[in-house]
């Protein structure tokens, strides 16, 4: 069965500071893999994918993410958080039938 | 292109009483999909639609669930006789067959909340 783990229920970080939002997956056959951010309220936004090719993706609002499939994970990085990029944010990977597994999401507070 | 719309945004009603929410997908989307999210949990799938016909259902869709796509473009979720544990938000997110049915655009969600 396919499955998606995202290590870390809830990441504080100051503004300004690195920050990485790990998930691990398990699956038998490839698959393509997502990060979404959700933002109080609203639905889920696209912020980057990994569908093949290089194991390093770049996405929106400056974050980028890299394909592992040794360790079979896909970390969400950014080098300078702000403010505003205080959300949940979901990794998830698509399976072949039609169906986006999300993991349990990570919750992340920018401080000032 | 407003993207995807779901209707109401926001529903509270009484157990045991009946439900119908709405989505309307990204106009020529031919994949339309409904997820439940509950607090503290990434969304789950529940079932999609290409075009009209209904192709996967989740076995969290159970009988009092029933979802419909009749002419291929919006679509609605019904609960029947809802239940505490089916407060949630849900989501509708809908795909293209040129962009691929990979990537998914969702809703803001409909969050329910049964007394």
């Amino acid at each position: 069965a396919q499955s998606v783990t995202q290590l870390d229920s809830q990441v504080p970080v100051f503004e300004e500071a690195p920050v990485e939002l790990r998930c691990n997956y398990s699956s038998s056959v490839s698959v393509y893999l997502f990060w979404y951010v959700q933002y109080p309220n609203q639905g889920l936004q696209l912020l980057l994918k990994y569908l093949s090719g290089s194991t390093l993706v770049k996405g929106i609002n400056g974050f980028e993410a890299e394909f592992n499939k040794s360790q079979t994970s896909f970390h969400l990085r950014k080098p300078s958080v702000h403010i505003s990029d205080t959300a949940e944010y979901f990794c998830a990977l698509y399976n072949q039938g039609g169906k986006l597994i999300f993991g349990q999401g990570t919750e992340l507070s920018v401080k000032p | 292109d407003t993207g995807v719309s779901q209707n109401p945004r926001h529903k509270i009603t009484k157990r045991g009483q009946n439900v119908t929410f709405r989505c309307d997908p990204i106009s020529e989307h031919n994949r339309l999909y409904w997820y439940r999210q509950t607090l503290g949990q990434g969304p789950e799938f529940l079932t999609y639609f290409q075009n009209e016909a209904q192709l996967e259902k989740s076995r969290l869709l159970s009988d009092r669930f029933s979802a419909e796509r009749p002419k291929g473009s919006f679509s609605t979720l019904e609960i029947q006789r809802t239940e505490q544990g089916d407060s949630a938000m849900y989501l509708c997110a809908s795909s293209s067959r040129s962009g691929g049915a990979h990537e998914q655009f969702f809703g803001p969600g409909t969050r329910l909340t049964v007394l």
